[in-house]
């Protein structure tokens, strides 16, 4: 266990459904993360919070949606998704944002869109 | 922009023998260098970084990586491998500037290790 805990861990939806992927960390860190992860490709940065701020939003479509209520939680709301979109969604945290500390990922979110 | 190439999709090797998983990288300035390990259906887990210093990092199960500027690489190394090494190895970079914390990651390296 890393410390980092997504739920859910598998997700079926509909095009036209609306979702939530849920992230919570107990570590203390001040940085959190969204990172996309399609099958033969780089991670992708989608969205970077610290200190509940949000510090990125890399070109992410309008359809996902992320929330950080506070330091031990991140969403990502989710809808009207489309096919494309299917993939794992990892959420990750690190002591601070940026320098050498390491990021810390949650397990993922196999999500599926059809 | 920095960026991180893994030339080898799969690496495969028997049980026993030395494990070498490359790793090149391209960043502005002085780097900042992982090497994460992904299980089926599992997250990414840390294995070691290069911060500054010693060239050879040792890390987690055995593994270390070294680090060699001229050849801007972070080849990952094991000298035994375990069956239970096969997984999916990714290379990460971030440039070491206080001001850039984006992290970079290649696009994985499966391992596979027969018995």
């Amino acid at each position: 266990e890393t410390g980092v805990t997504q739920t859910p861990r598998h997700l079926v939806m509909g095009m036209t459904n609306k979702k939530s992927l849920k992230c919570e960390q107990h570590l203390g860190h001040n940085a959190m993360y969204w990172y996309k992860q399609s099958a033969k490709k780089p991670l992708e940065l989608m969205f970077v919070y610290s200190l509940e701020e949000r510090v990125e939003n890399n070109s992410v479509p309008s359809r996902f949606s992320p929330e950080c209520p506070n330091s031990s939680h991140l969403f990502l709301h989710l809808h009207t998704l489309q096919p494309e979109d299917s993939a794992l969604y990892l959420c990750a945290s690190s002591q601070d944002l940026g320098g050498y500390t390491e990021a810390f990922f949650g397990q993922g979110t196999r999500l599926t869109v059809v | 922009a920095q960026s991180v190439a893994q030339p080898e999709d799969q690496v495969n090797v028997a049980e026993g023998n030395p494990l070498t998983v490359k790793c090149t990288y391209s960043v502005s300035g002085n780097p900042y260098l992982f090497w994460y390990v992904q299980y089926p259906n599992r997250g990414l887990q840390f294995l070691l970084k290069y911060i500054t210093g010693d060239n050879l990092v040792k890390g987690s199960y055995g593994f270390e990586a070294e680090f060699n500027k001229s050849q801007t690489s972070f080849h990952l190394k094991k000298p035994s491998a375990l069956v239970s090494d096969s997984a999916l190895y990714f290379c990460a970079v971030r440039p070491s500037g206080s001001n850039d914390y984006k992290l970079s990651f290649g696009a994985g390296t499966t391992v596979t290790v027969r018995a």
